[in-house]
């Protein structure tokens, strides 16, 4: 079945950047149906969308997060990651990623379980 | 950026209550309206694609409706596995912004 696996430390330092990576099983990160998506959620707040990567590196980023965020996909691993440069205390959150389906539902249908990341020094 | 409103932000009910959730998005987002459940500690799951499509496994008793700027999920009978915070996410324009949350509350 698929099942999404973030990966990556928990804390990182005001400044720094910040690097998950997302492995994959059960469904290939180059089927054309999916764009491989990052969520994140600060503690005991709502769900803010990231952005997504396509098989074929095409990406999409929220405006609020883009001029910090890249996401990219090694299909030859079947991951992506999520690299956010010049953390604040703000973006500390519990960081998903998920599988958004491109066709007919057009929705996150498959998650990862979460990872922490604090920021601070 | 498309703006997604849920009402109310919580709500308190009982076993056996019918619950309505509304979303309200700042522009017309036609059916592309999906809604997740969290439970604390977890990974949202989704229960509702493209306004009222159920996914597999989802107990008969969610149903979603709406499109254009409106929505809603209801719940015709709660049970005590329902008591979580739902969302609802718009997936016609990038960013796919979502909902502040719901959070369903035993009465």
């Amino acid at each position: 079945q698929v099942q999404l696996q973030e990966s990556g430390p928990g804390l990182v330092k005001p400044s720094e950047t910040l690097s998950l990576n997302c492995t994959v099983s059960g469904v290939s990160v180059s089927n054309n149906s999916y764009y491989w998506t990052w969520i994140r959620q600060p503690p005991g707040k709502g769900l803010e969308w990231i952005g997504y990567v396509y098989y074929s590196g095409t990406t999409n980023y929220n405006p609020s997060l883009k001029s910090r965020v890249t996401i990219s996909v090694d299909t030859s691993k079947n991951q992506f990651s999520l690299k956010l440069t010049s953390v604040t205390a703000a973006d500390t959150a519990v960081y998903y990623c998920a599988r958004f389906t491109g066709i007919i539902t057009l929705s996150l249908d498959y998650w990862g379980q979460g990872t922490l990341v604090t920021v601070s020094s | 950026d498309i703006h997604m409103t849920q009402s109310p932000s919580s709500l308190s009910a009982s076993v056996g209550d019918r619950v309505t959730i509304t979303c309200r998005a700042s522009q017309t987002i036609s059916i592309y309206l999906n809604w997740y459940q969290q439970k604390p500690g977890k990974a949202p799951k989704l229960l509702i694609s493209t306004a009222s499509s159920f996914q597999s496994g989802v107990p008969s008793r969610f149903s979603g409706s709406g499109s254009g700027t409106d929505f809603s999920l209801t719940i015709s009978s709660l049970q005590p596995e329902d008591y979580a915070t739902y969302y609802c996410q718009q997936s016609y324009i990038a960013p796919y912004t979502f909902g502040q949350g719901t959070k369903l509350e035993i009465k």
